[in-house]
């Protein structure tokens, strides 16, 4: 059973670019979560998702940042308009499900995105 | 708002001997889940060991084990026979239980160092 993946590793983008990290969950995972991790600080939850539903955005940044779990398809994280302050590890951690026994969340490697 | 609070940024421990991470919590709830994951320079979140604030026995995974002292919201981790491998960032995490797709709230992290 493949782990969570998360591509690109690493991404380089010009301020003002914008940004689009991926996410699969692992097999039969339906809540998907992503996290920021500043330089020399712990992770911080952004987002909370499940298949084509937003259930808690309350970690995320009001502008520039969205979060989509199609149906079909890997789980997006986009910024837009980037900033150098948006350079961070993102990582997205996925669940069977959403409480109780079993919830462990599984994290992803992250993805490292420098802004230039 | 819960919190997590790890006040111990470095440790050291020689090989083979035992080192213990502190960790402190806050929160109102009565029933929550706290964990504790290793970050080695891989950056992957790798979970090392979990425990239900329900249960008062404490959590041990081979030499990970844990202090859970629930009146003090302390969790501290402690790591017997210190390996090399061990050396990584370690953080404690925290997670309610009853509420559907709870979020981690991670302390800031203590970074270990195993010397041989």
């Amino acid at each position: 059973n493949a782990g969570v993946m998360q591509n690109p590793r690493h991404l380089v983008r010009r301020r003002g670019q914008e940004a689009r990290l991926r996410c699969s969950p692992m097999k039969g995972h339906s809540h998907v979560y992503w996290y920021r991790q500043l330089p020399e600080e712990g992770l911080k939850f952004m987002v909370y998702l499940q298949k084509e539903n937003i259930i808690d955005e309350s970690g995320m940044p009001k502008e520039r940042f969205s979060a989509e779990f199609p149906k079909e398809g890997p789980s997006i994280l986009r910024i837009q308009q980037v900033v150098r302050g948006d350079s961070a590890a993102y990582f997205c951690a996925s669940s069977p499900k959403d409480r109780g026994i079993g919830t462990e969340q599984y994290f992803g490697p992250g993805t490292r995105l420098t802004v230039t | 708002a819960q919190t997590v609070t790890q006040s111990q940024p470095e440790m050291s421990v020689q090989e083979a001997e035992t080192v213990t991470l502190s960790c402190t919590y806050d929160t109102s709830e009565s029933d929550y889940y706290l964990f504790w994951y290793k970050q080695p320079p891989s950056r992957q979140m790798i979970l090392v060991i979990r425990q239900e604030a329900y249960k008062q026995q404490n959590a041990t995974e081979n030499r990970f084990s844990v202090n859970f002292q629930k009146a003090a919201k302390s969790f501290s981790l402690k790591i017997s026979d210190s390996q090399l491998g061990d050396a990584a960032m370690y953080f404690c995490a925290y997670r309610r239980a009853q509420t559907s797709g709870s979020r981690l709230t991670f302390g800031e992290g203590t970074q270990l160092t195993v010397n041989p």
